[in-house]
């Protein structure tokens, strides 16, 4: 079944330090790549996607992902964290030749929580 | 301009109660979707409308109703809801009609319901 990993349910860095959140997907064909952002409450704002091309995307807010097809992984990263980034991250995919009514479906991981300690 | 909006920002309801959550874009997209979001849970596909015609019921009870009037608002009626049904649900939409896997999908900032 087509799904999408995110091993770190809670991840704390101290403010300033740098960050990576880790996703994989499970299926063979590239996916569609995305990394949401939720803060306490809100809804989900788009930092990044990936659908082709150059592999290291860069997003808003100082964010950028790496994509590594051997790796099946999509993960985020920030050189620098502010205690602004504290939020809940998800990464999503949409696997392109998903049958049915998955066909162009948003699949998310469960969330990594982020802590940023001053 | 990728702006979602929702009213209300806050629900309380009773279980007795008859209540109506509403979405509106103005970007132009001609999908739009629905979804519910429990604590610390990520986001649960429930309806998807394109081209403002149901495409996507993940078998949502039928205590949920939704509604796509025109193609800049999307509602959803609650109808004698239970205490379970308390979440956040958010709406979003994408450009293209669904579905189409390379689109995006732009997220309100929820309505946050609680069923008493």
């Amino acid at each position: 079944a087509q799904s999408v990993t995110q091993p770190d349910i809670h991840i704390t860095v101290s403010e300033g330090a740098s960050l990576e959140l880790r996703c994989n997907y499970s299926y063979g064909a590239t996916p569609y790549l995305f990394w949401y952002v939720q803060s306490p409450g809100q809804g989900l704002q788009l930092l990044l996607k990936y659908f082709s091309g150059d592999t290291l995307v860069q997003g808003i807010k100082g964010f950028e992902a790496e994509f590594k097809r051997s790796q099946s992984s999509f993960n985020l990263r920030k050189p620098s964290v502010h205690w602004s980034d504290a939020a809940e991250y998800f990464c999503a995919v949409v696997y392109p030749n998903a049958g049915g009514t998955s066909y162009g479906k948003l699949t998310f991981g469960q969330g990594t929580i982020l802590t940023v300690h001053p | 301009d990728t702006e979602v909006t929702q009213t209300p920002k806050h629900l309380v309801m009773g279980m007795t109660n008859k209540k109506s959550l509403k979405c509106e874009q103005h970007m132009g997209h001609r999908a739009m979707y629905w979804y519910k979001q429990k604590a610390k849970k990520p986001p649960e596909l429930m309806f998807v409308y394109s081209y403002e015609k149901l495409s996507i019921n993940e078998s949502v009870p039928s205590r949920f109703s939704p509604e796509c009037p025109n193609s800049s608002l999307l509602n959803l009626h609650l109808h004698a809801l239970q205490p379970e049904d308390s979440a956040l649900y958010l709406c979003a939409s994408s450009q293209e009609g669904y579905p189409v896997v390379s689109d995006t999908q732009y997220f309100g900032p929820g309505t946050r319901l609680t069923v008493l």
